[in-house]
């Protein structure tokens, strides 16, 4: 198993763009999280989904933020408009019910 | 609201020496503890979850321990490694996987 795919890597964007982070989990796996990390505020939890349903988004920020999960194996997560305060690692983890989270390697996003 | 605490925040020792990472935490109701490794600029990898029916997990020269009722949890690195340096971190769920993170302990193992 390839382990969770996180796209793109690394994003550069300028200030008021829209911005879509992408997430694979891996397969079988029931449940995935949006995580951001900054070094203020350390990692915080930002939405989680259970079998493709959104269960919990009270981490989200902002209307700013928005999540997607289509089908078991992708997921989005969206901001419109962009802001500089949103510069951070944005990770994505994906785990079956009870068991270790594995988590993807995160997008580092920067907005200008 | 959950609320996890580690402590030392950073810890140096010379390679070879035995430590423990402590992680605080104040609601007692979990499902499970995990442990997470990170290294600089990489992502989370996970080294140990302990159930709330366990008080033990081992995985190599790696321990962790759970009391629940304390609210405490330890993790025990044996004959410690330069490559041991990274930030370790807990997380506990907060309500049903919702995952609180502590801000971590970052450790340098000097050679």
């Amino acid at each position: 198993d390839a382990g969770v795919i996180q796209s793109p890597r690394h994003e550069v964007t300028e200030m008021g763009q829209e911005v879509t982070l992408r997430c694979k989990p891996i397969s079988g796996h029931d449940y995935l999280f949006w995580y951001r990390q900054t070094m203020m505020r350390g990692l915080e939890l930002l939405i989680y989904f259970n079998n493709n349903v959104p269960i919990d988004d009270s981490g989200m920020p902002e209307d700013r933020f928005s999540a997607k999960m289509p089908n078991a194996s992708f997921s989005t997560l969206k901001i419109q408009p962009s802001e500089p305060r949103d510069s951070a690692v944005y990770f994505c983890a994906s785990s079956l019910e009870g068991r270790a989270a594995d988590f993807g390697p995160g997008t580092r996003l920067l907005v200008l | 609201k959950q609320e996890v605490t580690q402590i030392p925040a950073a810890l140096s020792v010379p390679e070879g020496e035995n430590l423990v990472l402590n992680c605080s935490f104040t609601d007692s109701a979990i499902y499970n503890l995990q442990w997470f490794r990170q290294d600089p600029g990489k992502g989370l990898t996970s080294l140990l979850l302990i159930q709330s029916s366990q008080r033990e997990q081992t995985s190599g020269r790696l321990n962790a321990s759970l009391d629940k009722s304390s609210g405490r949890s330890t993790l025990y690195i044996a004959a410690s490694q330069p490559g041991d340096s990274a930030t370790y971190l807990c997380a506990l769920p907060s309500g049903t996987y919702k995952y609180i993170f502590g801000t971590g302990t970052r450790l340098k193992v000097l050679a």
